[in-house]
């Protein structure tokens, strides 16, 4: 099984700051990776997939990068609803996506 | 408007059975792979099973962790799928989400989800 590692696990930042969360799978998965953002009490939502495709809808703050083993989400300049927590997600070995643990993002 | 919406879930005694529905609309059911994805009281997403539509065998795939208890199954006419869950229990505690398996140029991802169902194992 692949596994997918996340960091850090919680993150503080302010309104306006640019953060980067941080995504390791345990064996090469091309860019077969792909971000959700959850809210509380909310089902997860896609932002990102292969990478670094934006899906459709999601604001441009949000990218992604990496290929291989590491990947990065990155939020430009943070606003208030960004508040939340985001998993990464292998889609390498067809269908068993597994997902990383989670990174809390919380104001500061 | 794509819509998926969760059903059947509930409180049920350890070593019993549940069966949820994933009910779809908006979009044509039977050309989408589903799949099912947990997440336990304060912690992650864990994929559960995955089904692939009728072009593709309508096959089902499953976690280690529920394999020979869980079975999902279709029915494309009524636009429903069904996770049939057995032998639960404490550790199968979790909001079940149904999910649209969307693939574009390729790559997959789950690029719609239910609002989730929540399944309490307690006796």
């Amino acid at each position: 099984d692949i596994q997918m590692t996340q960091s850090p696990s919680s993150l503080s930042a302010s309104v306006g700051d640019r953060v980067t969360i941080n995504c390791r799978a345990s064996q090469t998965i091309s860019n077969y990776l792909n971000w959700y953002q959850q809210k509380p009490g909310k089902a997860p939502k896609l932002l990102i997939y292969a990478a670094s495709s934006l899906q459709s809808g999601v604001p441009s703050r949000f990218s992604g990068s990496g290929s291989g083993t590491d990947f990065t989400l990155t939020i430009s300049s943070l606003q208030p609803e960004d508040f939340a927590t985001y998993y990464c997600q292998q889609s390498y070995t067809t269908p068993f996506y597994t997902f990383g643990q989670g990174t809390k993002l919380e104001i500061k | 408007e794509v819509h998926l919406m969760e059903s059947g879930g509930g409180l049920v005694q350890p070593g019993r059975s549940l069966r949820l529905s994933c009910t779809a609309s908006g979009f044509t059911f039977g050309d989408y792979d589903m799949s099912w994805v947990r997440q336990a009281p304060g912690k992650g997403l864990e994929w559960v099973s995955f089904i692939r539509s009728k072009a593709y065998g309508g096959t089902a795939e499953y976690a280690a962790s529920v394999i020979g208890r869980f079975f999902l199954s279709r029915d494309d006419s009524k636009s429903i799928a069904y996770l049939q869950m057995n032998s639960l229990t404490p550790e199968d505690t979790a909001i079940y989400y149904c999910t649209r398996v969307s693939e574009l140029n390729g790559y997959a991802s789950y690029d719609h989800w239910g609002q989730g169902t929540l399944v309490t194992v307690s006796s």
